[in-house]
């Protein structure tokens, strides 16, 4: 079993609606989470990090944690064609980038 | 753009052969990362260096090696190929030592295919 689990899509949703984004993983030590996009022969973007449990805030996206299920989301609000991409959560349990476990994405389009 | 480079972007080879990737990390970062994304293994990462000196390594075959030069760039050095290296390989950079909360700017990666 793999320490991240995500579901690879692909997800396609017409533009305008709210689009979720989810990850679980195994091992509770996780303290550090993240999500990236990667758009299409592009190396992936930072677009989310948390420390710990809760949500967090930035535009249209909203990222939660949930550690007592081991459970991560992202929320996208009035998606967007330029929101088509891949997304990749990762996680580590340290405070250190080279500890980083990435899932394997998930393709979302969004459809004008 | 993220202002990483590498170069080439595309490589094509045959098993048993070498490559050299490179990378140039955006002015001021003293990290590079090197991450392997392959279809069935996802984003993999395979070693960092700061300022020089290799500060970690992940899942880096012994095949594999790399180096961080004076000016900063890195590169990435792949031998003895096998058809399973396929891959696109990654370099990131960031400004300091690498923790979590620091952002790593990736570039746009050099797609290897072994024949």
């Amino acid at each position: 079993q793999k320490e991240v689990e995500q579901d690879p899509g692909p997800l396609s949703v017409p533009e305008g609606a709210i689009v979720s984004l989810n990850c679980t993983y195994s091992n509770s030590a996780f303290q550090y989470f993240m999500w990236y996009r990667q758009y299409s022969r592009k190396g992936p973007e930072l677009l989310m990090y948390t420390y710990s449990s809760g949500n967090k805030e930035d535009g249209r996206f909203t990222a939660q944690v949930d550690k007592s299920s081991k459970y991560i989301s992202l929320f996208i609000r009035d998606s967007q064609p330029s929101d088509s991409a891949t997304y990749l959560c990762a996680m580590s349990r340290y405070s250190s980038a080279s500890k980083i476990i990435f899932g394997s994405g998930t393709r979302l389009s969004i459809r004008p | 753009d993220s202002g990483v480079t590498q170069t080439p972007k595309h490589l094509i080879t045959a098993t048993g052969q070498r490559v050299t990737l490179r990378c140039s990390p955006r002015s001021g970062d003293l990290s590079v990362y090197w991450y392997q994304q392959s279809l069935d293994q996802g984003l993999q990462f395979l070693i960092q260096y700061y300022n020089g000196e290799e500060r970690a390594k992940g899942n880096i075959l012994e095949r594999f090696s790399a180096q961080q030069f004076p000016d900063l760039h890195s590169e990435l050095n792949l031998s003895s190929l096998e058809l399973g290296d396929s891959a696109l390989y990654f370099c990131a950079s960031s400004v300091a030592g690498g923790g979590t909360q620091e952002t790593q700017y990736f570039g746009p990666g050099t797609r290897l295919l072994v024949l």
